[in-house]
């Protein structure tokens, strides 16, 4: 079952700019990772962030964890072109059963 | 490359036949998953095994099988293929430091 729920679905912005993609989910974690798609790819790993951290940065990218409202969100700064793709959010309960739990993703377009 | 390594990469096959997928792990993860990416299901997990032995199972259905040897390559085994099984097929393998690593995926095309 689906447990993350990113918001919004789809994502067109200009290059250059902001790009912030948001992800609920319903249980109580051990970390929350975020994963890049490029269409009809494989995943890419992103930026792990734990429950007890609330700001992880990485490069252009920053993710914020709020355990209270299980939510996060991903910004990624000054938008390229090849940022294009399906961003998913993918929750991990701890202890390795189960994997992780993906939500339905974000598809972002950079438009030049 | 992620380091895990997937089998074949495209795989178009009739209705009623069956299929394997073969997928190796990054040297040193004795951890592997198994994921299905589907328009309509999203990504779903199906199962795990850790050093040989199954260790958890999600939304896989009873014509799914799969195995990990010896040398910690694993395979997913699919049978009596549907229309609704084309899908992507990822594997991940679990280690240190942060825990997943994804394959490239199988395409399946049930025609």
């Amino acid at each position: 079952s689906q447990q993350g729920e990113e918001d919004p679905q789809a994502l067109s912005i200009q290059e250059g700019e902001n790009a912030t993609m948001n992800c609920s989910y319903k249980t109580s974690i051990n970390n929350l990772q975020w994963y890049r798609q490029n269409s009809g790819r494989g995943l890419v790993h992103l930026i792990l962030i734990r429950s007890n951290e609330r700001e992880k940065h990485s490069g252009r990218l920053r993710v914020t964890l709020d355990t209270s409202k299980k939510s996060s969100s991903l910004l990624i700064t000054a938008s390229r072109a090849a940022d294009t793709a399906s961003y998913f959010c993918a929750t991990d309960e701890g202890g390795g059963a189960d994997g992780l739990t993906f939500g339905k993703g974000t598809h972002l377009i950079i438009q030049p | 490359d992620s380091g895990v390594t997937q089998t074949p990469k495209h795989l178009i096959t009739a209705t009623g036949q069956r299929v394997t997928l073969r997928c190796s792990p990054r040297s040193g993860d004795l951890s592997v998953y198994w994921y299905q990416q589907s328009l309509d299901q999203g990504l779903q997990f199906l199962i795990q095994y850790y050093n040989g032995e199954e260790r958890a199972k999600g939304n896989i259905l009873e014509r799914f099988s799969a195995q990990q040897f010896p040398d910690l390559h694993s395979e997913l085994n699919l049978s009596s293929l549907e229309l609704g099984d084309s899908a992507l097929y990822f594997c991940a393998s679990r280690g240190p430091p942060y825990g997943y690593t994804f394959g490239s995926g199988t395409r399946l095309t049930v025609v």
